[in-house]
């Protein structure tokens, strides 16, 4: 079945950056985008960015822009999300998500923790 | 960038009862296919609910009904079962943005 695999928790300090990793499968990668959603601790669900892995287009939260860059690998079925500049309010679970209107399909989430 | 409100913020109610959660656009969705609903529980990944407004996702059961068009939108448990006591979040595309409500959370009276 599809399924979406992130890698594992991260620590950076203040001013780092931090990639995470989605590797999918069970599914051809390219017939699906894929988000990227974050909560952070005591907080909602926030939406930061989406990439269709057939060419690569990304669209980036507004609050996001400059900081988070998206790319995917279609060799490996892999989509990356960088995020810059970190701050401690970049605390947060990570999570890709496949789907446009709506995410059907989750990773596990990737911890980040930003701490000097 | 749309915002969407979400009512209440905080649900108590019993195994049995009725859940009717709430979410309001601030300005008209053109479209009821951008209009989502998931639950998260804690430590877990968000689990797709509804989509297109009031479709039931692979494995929801027929207790989960989701309504609306213009700027208010309801997803309606009709019998809590325990399993349902979650975060529920609603989740809007618009001008090439997604937006999150900010969740309400269904707790067990």
């Amino acid at each position: 079945q599809a399924q979406l695999v992130q890698s594992g928790p991260e620590m950076k300090k203040p001013g780092a950056s931090v990639k995470v990793s989605c590797k999918a499968s069970g599914y051809t990668f390219t017939t699906y985008y894929v988000q990227w959603v974050r909560r952070a601790p005591g907080q909602g669900l926030e939406w930061v960015a989406i990439i269709n892995p057939s060419g690569g287009r990304t669209n980036i939260a507004q609050k996001f822009l400059g900081r988070v860059t998206v790319t995917g690998v279609t060799s490996t079925s892999t989509v990356y999300m960088e995020l810059t500049g970190l701050k401690p309010d970049d605390t947060a679970v990570y999570y890709c998500a496949r789907g446009f209107y709506s995410a059907d399909v989750w990773g596990q989430g990737t911890t980040v923790t930003v701490s000097s | 960038e749309i915002v969407l409100t979400q009512s209440p913020g905080t649900l108590s109610l019993s195994p049995g009862e009725r859940a009717t959660l709430s979410c309001r656009a601030g300005q008209s969705v053109s479209s009821t296919s951008y209009l989502t609903w998931y639950q998260q529980k804690p430590g877990q990944a968000p689990r797709l609910v509804i989509y297109r407004t009031s479709s039931r996702a692979t494995g929801i059961p027929d207790r989960f009904s989701g309504r609306g068009s213009g700027t208010d939108f309801t997803l309606t448990i009709s019998r809590l079962e325990p399993e349902d006591f979650a975060v529920y979040f609603c989740q809007l595309y618009g001008d090439s943005q997604w937006t999150f409500g900010q969740g309400t959370r269904v707790d067990i009276k």
